[in-house]
């Protein structure tokens, strides 16, 4: 069975310092794909960034970076350069390929950015 | 180019009663996801359409239900509320399921109460 694991309840990080989110996946599906979402205190969930499991290259979205170490089943979310406005919940989810290709989501960690 | 909008946003009902949430895809997206969201349990999915086909389902019991329409729109039902059915529904739209880049945009969401 396909699993995220999001080990960080919370976390609080002084304004502009580098965070990092950790995730760990398990799959047993050769093929899938890693994401990770943002949801704001207003509830909107919004899209950050996107691994493929046969990307040769980290992923990169202006601040955000994916730190995708695949033998070690990990997918830690990179923030350099925190703001305020980072402060809210981040979900890591999963979708497989072939076996099962249901999107799963980890738990979640909450981030607060401290002024 | 218009988000994905859910209606109602919020709705209270008592224990026993049925109720049906509406989901409107971005334009052009075929497909479309309902997961439920609790401060206990976090983000778990439901249920995944694709042109008028569920494709994937999550495990929830048979009073969750679901469908698709032509137009991609989608509603789910629950039938025989109970109190833990208290929940935000999140309606996500994409345009179409791959083993890709599978970018899920969500909806605000509908919050339900049951009492």
């Amino acid at each position: 069975a396909q699993k995220i694991t999001q080990t960080q309840p919370g976390m609080f990080v002084q304004e502009k310092e580098a965070v990092t989110l950790d995730c760990t996946y398990d799959t047993s599906d050769p093929s899938y794909g890693l994401f990770w979402y943002k949801q704001p205190s207003s509830g909107e969930m919004i899209f950050l960034i996107y691994q493929g499991s046969y990307d040769q290259q980290n992923a990169t979205e202006g601040r955000y970076s994916l730190n995708f170490q695949k033998a070690r089943k990990s997918a830690n979310l990179v923030i350099s350069a925190s703001q305020l406005g980072d402060s809210a919940m981040y979900f890591c989810a999963m979708r497989g390929g072939v076996r099962d290709d249901k999107i799963i989501f980890g738990k979640g960690t909450r981030l607060h950015i401290l002024p | 180019k218009a988000g994905v909008t859910q209606t109602p946003r919020y709705l209270i009902k008592t224990r026993g009663q049925q109720v049906t949430l509406s989901c409107s895809p971005i334009s052009g997206h075929r497909s479309v996801s309902w997961y439920q969201q609790t401060p206990g349990q976090g983000l778990q999915f439901l249920f995944e359409y694709f042109s008028e086909t569920q494709r994937n389902k999550g495990n929830f019991p048979g009073r969750f239900s679901g469908r698709q329409f032509s137009n991609s729109r989608s509603e789910m039902n629950v039938s025989t509320l109970e109190l833990g059915d208290s929940a935000l529904y999140l309606c996500a739209s994409s345009l179409a399921p791959t083993s890709g880049k599978d970018e899920q945009f969500f909806g605000p969401g509908t919050r339900l109460t049951v009492l």
